[in-house]
């Protein structure tokens, strides 16, 4: 069946300017994750939904970013005012709720100029 | 601050050798232990997942899990040029409310003809 897909998968934006991006998780997988990945580094977690809803925030790097799920299906994550340090490759996750695996989409490479 | 540890590498071995890549976790209440493959310029694969202590076979993998001493392991056997990649190590965190995995920053494993 589909996996999960997430779009664009290359995003170049100016320093300063806001970027969208999206996941969309495997169909009836109700878990859903935001990792971000830079150059040289591990996966870093950032924000988890179960359904529509983001239990803790806690994750997210800084007030620039948020994230929106709706639908129990689509996931957005946007970055306000990027800056050059949001460079990374964005990874969107999704499983079925408990102790199970998780499978990664192809990500979203960002470069902020 | 929960940890995953690994040897960075790169580790390199003749093509039909067994590779093995090690992996240790500093919380004692970790339950789920993942291995994901990640090619350059790609999403991480999951490749096992390991619950309960001892060895899981899967092919030409065996996944070994020791609660005790905090260590997981991947074993690689007849080792193929194509299992080239960067191989990640992945705890679920219970300790909060997401689930989410924690990842250690990989090992690079170099399979030579």
């Amino acid at each position: 069946g589909a996996g999960v897909s997430q779009s664009p998968s290359n995003k170049v934006t100016e320093k300063g300017k806001d970027v969208e991006l999206r996941c969309d998780p495997i169909s009836g997988h109700t878990a859903l994750y935001w990792y971000r990945q830079s150059l040289g580094q591990g996966l870093e977690f950032l924000i988890y939904f179960q359904g529509n809803s983001a239990p803790d925030k806690s994750g997210l790097p800084s007030d620039r970013f948020s994230a929106e799920r709706t639908g129990g299906s689509v996931s957005t994550l946007t970055i306000q005012r990027t800056q050059q340090e949001d460079s990374a490759v964005y990874l969107c996750a999704s499983g079925v709720a408990g102790p199970s695996e998780q499978y990664f989409g192809p990500g979203t490479r960002l470069t902020v100029t | 601050q929960k940890e995953v540890e690994q040897n960075s590498g790169p580790l390199s071995v003749p093509e039909g050798a067994i590779a093995s890549l090690n992996c240790t976790y500093s919380d004692q209440g970790s339950q789920s232990f993942f291995w994901y493959r990640q090619y350059s310029g790609k999403s991480p694969e999951l490749i096992m997942f390991i619950y309960s202590n001892g060895d899981k076979e899967d092919g030409r993998f065996t996944a070994q899990l020791n609660k005790a001493s905090q260590y997981v392991s991947l074993l690689i056997r007849d080792s193929q040029p194509s299992d080239s990649a960067t191989y990640l190590c992945a705890v679920r965190d219970y300790g909060g409310s997401q689930g989410n995995l924690i990842f250690g920053k990989g090992t690079k494993l170099s399979v030579k003809p």
